[in-house]
């Protein structure tokens, strides 16, 4: 069965500040991986998916990549600003799981002005 | 503009009620999901569905049932069999239903038993 983790689940960081979201999944068989942003109360934002095949996929201030083989994911945020400030979630599609999606318990990042 | 959109945002329960929360789509996107959030808790599958007229449980989908009667709708009933229906929930939608697709979330409705 597939279990994804998020470290840290908290993480406030200055303004300008760039920073790493971590996501790690225990079965390396999988079709892609998925970061999302979630703002209190409200629904789930796609930022960025990288397929199985790939090894980073890059938007704007946003770089995640992908390594497969140990299992981990990270989500690089350059130069931070409050709005930033979310949680942000990791999911992956496992072969295991056909077209579900599993998803990590979030990492709540605060970016102080 | 395209997107998915829930019915109501809030929504309020008596114990034994039945309720009914909405989800549309108009992206044309074949397959649908419901998840449930609570907090301190990752999302958790309760049904999905990729054609219309047929759907599969999920993880927790006890006390709830669906229905997909249109490809651009795909209501979630929470009954009086869910012992603990107080949470966020959410749905989604994918363009195929094949494995390499985006999933792409609306905006949830908060449900709270009374």
């Amino acid at each position: 069965k597939q279990e994804v983790t998020q470290i840290p689940a908290a993480l406030s960081v200055p303004e300008g500040e760039n920073l790493v979201l971590n996501c790690s999944f225990t079965d390396s068989a999988i079709y892609n991986l998925q970061w999302f942003r979630q703002d209190p109360g409200k629904g789930l934002t796609s930022l960025l998916l990288i397929q199985s095949s790939q090894r980073e996929q890059t938007s704007g201030r946003l770089n995640a990549s992908l390594d497969k083989s140990s299992g981990r994911s990270t989500l690089y945020i350059a130069a931070s600003q409050p709005g930033d400030s979310a949680t942000y979630l990791c999911a992956v599609r496992s072969r295991t799981s056909g077209s579900r999606l599993t998803f990590g318990e979030g990492t709540q990042l605060t970016v102080n002005p | 503009d395209g997107g998915i959109t829930q019915s109501p945002k809030y929504l309020f329960r008596k114990e034994g009620q039945n309720v009914t929360l909405s989800c549309e789509q108009n992206l044309n996107h074949d397959a649908m999901y419901w998840y449930r959030q609570d907090p301190g808790q990752g999302l958790r599958l309760i049904y999905y569905s990729q054609i219309v007229n047929d759907f599969q449980k999920g993880d927790i989908a006890e006390g709830y049932s669906v229905s997909r009667e249109k490809k651009e709708s795909f209501p979630l009933t929470v009954t009086s069999a869910q012992k603990n229906p107080t949470a966020f929930y959410l749905c989604a939608s994918t363009p195929g239903t094949d494995y390499y697709n985006e999933q792409f979330f609306g905006p949830g409705t908060r449900l709270t038993v009374l």
